[in-house]
């Protein structure tokens, strides 16, 4: 079975745009999160939804948002870009409650 | 928010030692995961253990909630076991959300 999957897996932006990054979960998986991860950190939760709906945020500006669409996949997306948005992206899913599996991120690097 | 504090922050041994890493938390969880995270960023699952005890190969971890604690013990460590190892924890009422330490970073050398 395909564990969670990430795309894209690098890319590099400017200051100001926008950047869009999907996470396909586990089959049968309903719930998808959302992490940032920035160099010589943990990762921080930044969103969570199940069936559909946001369950849960973290403390990120308005500029981030996401979505989950019937089939369970999920857009994080960012909104005017900043040096500080420069980071390693991971989503996680899980069947209920219980242990959460990521995928293998991505990197975002903004110049 | 829940505390997670992990040590030693940083750990170096030669392969074949053994070691201990240790997980504090604030208040009570409902969901505890140890990960190890490869140097290409991917977070491995190594145990779910909100509670109890667990053994994988060479590896094994203890949760004592009631104290509010997890131990991950390496065995016979080996090159490969290098990386960082996080513990995660989850409040009931978090949304669901996983509150990461800083993690152990464990270097192994030859």
């Amino acid at each position: 079975d395909a564990g969670v999957t990430q795309s894209p897996t690098h890319l590099i932006k400017t200051r100001g745009q926008h950047v869009t990054l999907r996470c396909s979960p586990i089959s049968g998986h309903k719930s998808v999160s959302w992490y940032q991860q920035v160099l010589g950190q943990g990762p921080q939760f930044i969103f969570q939804y199940y069936e559909k709906e946001e369950r849960g945020r973290g403390n990120f500006p308005d500029r981030f948002s996401a979505r989950q669409f019937p089939n369970y996949s999920s857009e994080l997306n960012v909104n005017a870009l900043l040096l500080g948005d420069s980071a390693l992206y991971l989503c996680a899913s899980r069947y209920n409650t219980g242990e959460l599996f990521f995928g293998e991120g991505s990197r975002l690097t903004v110049l | 928010g829940i505390q997670v504090e992990q040590s030693p922050p940083d750990l170096i041994l030669q392969e074949g030692a053994n070691s201990t890493l240790r997980c504090n938390f604030s208040d009570s969880v409902n969901n505890l995961q140890w990960f190890h995270q490869n140097p290409w960023g991917q977070l491995i699952n190594l145990f779910y253990i909100p509670s109890g005890t667990k053994q994988n190969g060479r590896l094994s971890a203890t949760t004592v909630a009631t104290e509010r604690y997890s131990l991950l013990y390496i065995s016979s460590s080996q090159t490969t076991d290098s990386g960082v190892y996080f513990c995660a924890v989850e409040q009931g009422n978090s949304g669901y959300a996983l509150n990461f330490g800083k993690g152990t970073s464990l270097l192994v050398t030859p």
